[in-house]
């Protein structure tokens, strides 16, 4: 298996702008997880599914931010409109049911947005 | 959320030095987790601790559940250049559902 595969790597846009990440977890893993994450915050928990099922988002900044899971091998995380405080890595992850103590990360999408 | 502190906050040791870390937790959980993240990639699991009190080492790396269930330690034996990164401690969930990450401690070894 190729692991979490995230797409872009890289991702440069205006303020106002939407962006859409995308992930496409480890075939067969049943949890998936959006993280962001900075300098000054660290990593931080965004949204993850289970089943293809929102099961917490708390962590979602603002309406701005939207994710969904349409099926159990793609998954999106959408920021509409974009703002400059909205630059980090995100991260997508998702977990091997047989083995929860680990989640498999992708290499991560780096937004800048100007 | 949950607060998982790491200390120290960077690092800079010679090549061949040992070196500690460690996370300390508002909350209790009852596994403990530690990655590595090398630029430009995503966190890799280093070593998984189920049980408080437990020492669990992976190669050069020894790893150590805390007695109260509320921190974790991570040690590296005899450095070398590629172990340069940032270190996370994690706990997961009483669920088993979220990770919580440190803040990282951010390793630069010296050749």
């Amino acid at each position: 298996d190729a692991g979490v595969i995230q797409s872009p790597r890289h991702e440069v846009t205006e303020m106002g702008q939407e962006v859409t990440l995308r992930c496409k977890p480890i075939s067969g893993h049943d949890y998936l997880f959006w993280y962001r994450q900075t300098m000054m915050r660290g990593l931080e928990l965004l949204i993850y599914f289970n089943n293809n099922v929102p099961i917490d988002d708390s962590g979602m900044p603002e309406d701005r931010f939207s994710a969904k899971m349409p099926n159990a091998s793609f998954s999106t995380l959408k920021i509409q409109p974009s703002e400059p405080r909205d630059s980090a890595v995100y991260f997508c992850a998702s977990r091997d049911p047989g083995r929860n103590t680990e989640a498999f990360f992708g290499q991560g999408t780096r937004l800048t947005v100007v | 959320g949950q607060q998982l502190n790491q200390s120290p906050q960077s690092m800079f040791i010679q090549e061949g030095e040992d070196v500690s870390m460690n996370c300390t937790s508002s909350s209790i959980f009852n596994t403990w987790l530690w990655y590595k993240q090398e630029p430009g990639e995503g966190p890799v699991l280093l070593i998984a601790l189920y049980k408080a009190g437990e020492l669990t080492s992976n190669g050069r790396l020894t790893a150590q559940f805390g007695i109260t269930r509320k921190d974790s330690f991570l040690n590296i034996s005899a450095s070398i250049p590629s172990d340069v990164g940032i270190y996370f401690c994690a706990g997961l969930s009483n669920t088993g559902n979220q990770f919580y990450f440190g803040t990282g401690t951010s390793l630069t070894v010296i050749p």
